[in-house]
């Protein structure tokens, strides 16, 4: 069965600073990754997704991640946080056989200090 | 082109009761998906709808329960309420099944079970 994990729960960066927030996941195949962003009494918004090709990934926002499958990873970066960037961020993994079905890590939350 | 809605945004049930919440997805979205997020468990998979049939579906009591109609607009309805159902419940469409295929995610329903 996948499981995604992501071990923070919560970072604080200040702003103009890089982030990489982690993301590890456990799926027998090649898995299909995903990273979705979650602002306060809003639904979810995909950065970006992967599933073959080229493992580093660009998305919207400014956001990109690295596919690594040596590390079971999909770990998310952007170089310079703005402090709309603060909201709490969820990777995801789906599978080729159960549809749309994602399962999701816990979230990290992203605190953007001045 | 609008996006996903969900009605009604906020809800207020006590124990006992039974709620049924409604999903449009996007136009020409056939699959439309259920989550429920809280704070404890994270977001979960309750299950997917394509062309009117149940294809894929979490693990929750049989008191979940869903249905598609045939213009792809998914109620999901929960009987019995119980105090832990308290949470946001997020409802997403995508064209068809393949697990590559960006899901979009509504606003959410709040439900709060007293």
């Amino acid at each position: 069965a996948q499981s995604v994990t992501q071990p923070d729960i919560h970072i604080t960066v200040s702003e103009g600073a890089s982030l990489e927030l982690r993301c590890n996941y456990s799926y027998g195949a090649t898995p299909y990754l995903f990273w979705y962003v979650q602002s306060p009494g809003q639904g979810l918004q995909l950065l970006l997704k992967y599933f073959s090709g080229d493992t580093l990934v660009q998305g919207i926002k400014g956001f990109e991640a690295e596919f690594k499958r040596s590390q079971s990873s999909f770990n998310l970066r952007k170089p310079s946080v703005h402090w709309s960037d603060a909201a709490e961020y969820f990777c995801a993994v789906g599978a080729y056989n159960q549809g749309g079905k994602l399962i999701f890590g816990q979230g990290t939350e992203l605190s953007v200090k001045p | 082109k609008a996006g996903v809605t969900q009605t009604p945004r906020y809800l207020i049930k006590t124990r006992g009761q039974q709620v049924t919440l409604s999903c449009s997805p996007i136009s020409g979205h056939r699959s439309v998906s259920w989550y429920q997020q809280t704070p404890g468990q994270g977001l979960q998979f309750l299950f997917e709808y394509f062309s009117e049939t149940q294809r894929n579906k979490g693990n929750f009591p049989g008191r979940f329960s869903g249905r598609q109609f045939s213009n792809s607009r998914s109620e999901m309805n929960v009987s019995t309420l119980e105090l832990g159902d308290s949470a946001l419940y997020l409802c997403a469409s995508s064209l068809g099944l393949q697990p590559q295929e960006t899901q979009y995610f509504g606003p959410g329903t709040r439900l709060l079970v007293l």
